[in-house]
């Protein structure tokens, strides 16, 4: 079975704070498939990262990075100087290779920038 | 302009009035998927399709059918709404590999009363 958790429900910060979203996952799979999702207030899903699990090197786009550790089956997603633009619900989700195509989502971390 | 489109976006009804939400995509990909979104729950799979004529059940699928009959399409059909259905509606395509991205439509929001 497959899980994602994402403990924070809510979250709100003051513009140009830098924030973390958690994602902890449990698979069996030994290759598996991690992504985050934006949902922005118009309510449309974002994509905006896909992680291999055979592959554990950090990511940055932009203010945009994220830390990818096996050890502790975390996928944690990093805003630095957030943005009143970055307010949205953020989702981790998970695939596994012998889930097949089956994506499973945490239950979002919504996120407030405030100015 | 590669997309997944859906129809309607908003939707009110009554109980019991059979509906049918339409699914397009243009990116030629094998799989489709619908999924709900409610609060506190997140997003959760209905249904879902590997190709022409292949159609599986996902975590949630009472009272919900499906079809696809061709690749591009995949309707989702309400047979007897009721108000527990009440809820955001997201369809998805990918393309043939697990590693591969869902794409998402923009969403139905049904409510049915």
């Amino acid at each position: 079975a497959q899980k994602v958790t994402q403990a924070q429900t809510e979250i709100s910060v003051v513009e140009k704070e830098d924030v973390t979203l958690d994602c902890v996952y449990e698979t069996r799979d030994t290759t598996y498939y991690l992504f985050w999702y934006k949902q922005p207030p118009s309510g449309e899903l974002v994509f905006l990262i896909r992680r291999n699990s055979f592959d554990e090197q950090n990511e940055i786009s932009g203010r945009y990075s994220w830390n990818f550790q096996k050890s502790t089956s975390s996928f944690n997603f990093t805003i630095t100087a957030s943005q009143v633009v970055d307010s949205a619900v953020y989702f981790c989700a998970l695939s596994g290779l012998n889930s097949g195509y089956a994506l499973n989502f945490g239950k979002g971390t919504s996120l407030l920038v405030t100015p | 302009e590669a997309q997944v489109t859906q129809n309607p976006r908003y939707l009110i009804t009554v109980t019991g009035k059979k509906l049918t939400v339409t699914c397009s995509q243009n990116m030629n990909h094998e799989y489709m998927s619908w999924y709900r979104q409610d609060p506190g729950l997140g997003l959760r799979q209905i249904y879902y399709s590997m190709n022409v004529e292949v159609t599986d059940k996902g975590d949630v699928p009472e009272g919900y059918k499906v079809s696809r009959k061709e690749k591009r399409n995949f309707p989702l059909i309400l047979e007897s709404p009721s108000p527990n259905q009440t809820s955001l509606y997201f369809c998805a395509s990918k393309g043939g590999e697990v590693r591969h991205e869902q794409f998402f439509g923009p969403g139905t929001r049904l409510t049915v009363l």
